[in-house]
């Protein structure tokens, strides 16, 4: 099967500081990625389409400017959030198709931040 | 109208019952289906997906597809206390490779 890495798996970092977060797909290229936010007990929410050679998508309310992504190659996507807050303590979920519309998921990553 | 519905339960159902989750959808065009299982503190996890009206099975899993009612369901047989997660069911929104979630069926399986 399709398989997605995530890494770090949790962070800690304190108020004010950047986080970068990676997503790859490990035996599968994948030109669109996606970026999620999950908070304790509710829904996934979708942050932003990350496009290869191309700008991200991002959904309304999301600040493009705090979360940066980047779709360096076809396998290899980067959240990064910039001056957090701990309001952005959360879990971060990305994804990749590798069939059509068939989404992989990455294990996730737990940030917090102090 | 949210583009895809599902009950947020819980559902509770004893060992060995079959449980029944149940997602509707809005978009009469949509033509693939997906189910996700997602245990507390984890990502989801694809475990099924179907294309065509009516059944299709997969070990104790299976989907159903009824696309006139916009309708799709996921049994669950011989249910396990290992069954006990979040079953999302998602669906093909605007954009290319996105798909909608649903809010996600918390599932209890009683030993």
């Amino acid at each position: 099967g399709a398989v997605v890495s995530q890494h770090p798996s949790r962070v800690i970092c304190k108020s004010g500081t950047s986080v970068k977060i990676e997503c790859r797909s490990l035996d599968f290229q994948a030109t669109t990625m996606f970026w999620y936010r999950q908070f304790p007990k509710q829904s996934l929410m979708l942050m932003a389409t990350s496009n290869e050679g191309s700008k991200a998508t991002y959904e309304q309310g999301v600040e493009k400017d705090k979360f940066l992504i980047n779709h360096a190659s076809l396998t290899l996507s980067t959240l990064t959030v910039t001056s957090a807050h701990p309001e952005d303590s959360s879990f971060y979920i990305c994804s990749a198709p590798n069939s059509p519309y068939e989404q992989y998921f990455g294990p996730g990553t737990r940030l917090t931040v102090t | 109208q949210k583009e895809v519905e599902q009950n947020s339960g819980p559902l509770s159902v004893p060992e060995g019952a079959i449980a029944s989750l149940n997602c509707t959808y809005s978009d009469r065009g949509s033509q693939s289906f997906f189910w996700y299982r997602q245990y507390s503190g984890k990502s989801p996890e694809l475990i099924m997906s179907i294309y065509s009206n009516g059944d299709k099975e997969d070990g104790r899993f299976t989907a159903q597809l009824n696309k006139a009612s916009q309708y799709v369901s996921l049994l669950i047989r011989d249910s396990q206390p290992s069954d006990s997660a979040t079953y999302l069911c998602a669906v093909p929104s605007g954009g290319y490779q996105k798909v909608t979630f649903g809010i996600g069926t918390k599932l209890q399986v009683i030993p």
